[in-house]
């Protein structure tokens, strides 16, 4: 079955530092891969998406991701990161029409 | 920017109640998703319209929840008797087509549930 694991449940960075969430997938085909953040009380926002070709995605907000398929990795970074980031980020896999999202990880900045 | 409602935000309920939340995708999608966030965890689905049709509901606990979208447009999500683990916060999402793994779907802001 598809699953996906984001290994880090907090991660705590000084704004200004860069920023690396972890991803890992499982899936036999060839995956199409989501990042989504989600602000305290708010629905879920795409950051980026991957479904084939270049594997380095931008997205918004200064935000990219790199698939990489020997390692079953799709993490996410930034190389400046601001007080607003602050939220749960979440990786996303798509299951056929649906997506199968992992446990989350939280991102605290500190100034 | 359109975007997908739901409504209420925020219920609280004992449990055996009923309880309905509402949800209105964006204008001219056709696939609809309602799926449930436990705290600390990622979102779960547990069902999928096409239109006013089901597609995917097997994860839907069925013997309490219940779901409809008449009109292949707004829809709503019932639970009834509540109980203690149902305690979550209950999202919807839309994607413009079917059939496209890569579509994007857009979230709307939730509803969070609890059950005293």
């Amino acid at each position: 079955a598809q699953s996906v694991t984001q290994p880090d449940i907090h991660i705590t960075v000084s704004e200004g530092a860069s920023l690396e969430l972890r991803c890992n997938y499982s899936y036999g085909a060839t995956p199409y891969l989501f990042w989504y953040v989600q602000s305290p009380g708010q629905g879920l926002q795409l950051l980026l998406k991957y479904f084939s070709g270049d594997t380095l995605v931008q997205g918004i907000k200064g935000f990219e991701a790199e698939f990489k398929r020997s390692q079953s990795s799709f993490n996410l970074r930034k190389p400046s990161v601001h007080w607003s980031d602050a939220a749960e980020y979440f990786c996303a896999v798509g299951s056929g029409e649906k997506l199968v999202f992992g446990a989350g990880t939280i991102l605290r900045v500190k100034s | 920017e359109a975007e997908v409602a739901q409504s209420p935000r925020y219920k609280i309920t004992e449990k055996s109640q009923a309880v309905a939340f509402w949800c209105d995708p964006i204008s001219g999608h056709a696939t609809l998703y309602w799926y449930r966030q436990i705290l600390g965890q990622g979102p779960e689905l547990l069902v999928q319209f096409q239109d006013e049709s089901v597609v995917d509901d097997s994860q839907l606990p069925k013997d309490r929840f219940s779901a409809e979208r008449l009109k292949g447009v707004d829809s709503t999500l019932k639970i009834q008797p509540a109980e203690l683990g149902d305690s979550a916060m209950y999202l919807c999402a839309s994607s413009r087509l079917r059939g496209r793994p890569q579509e994007t779907q857009y979230f709307g802001p939730g509803t969070r549930l609890l059950v005293l």
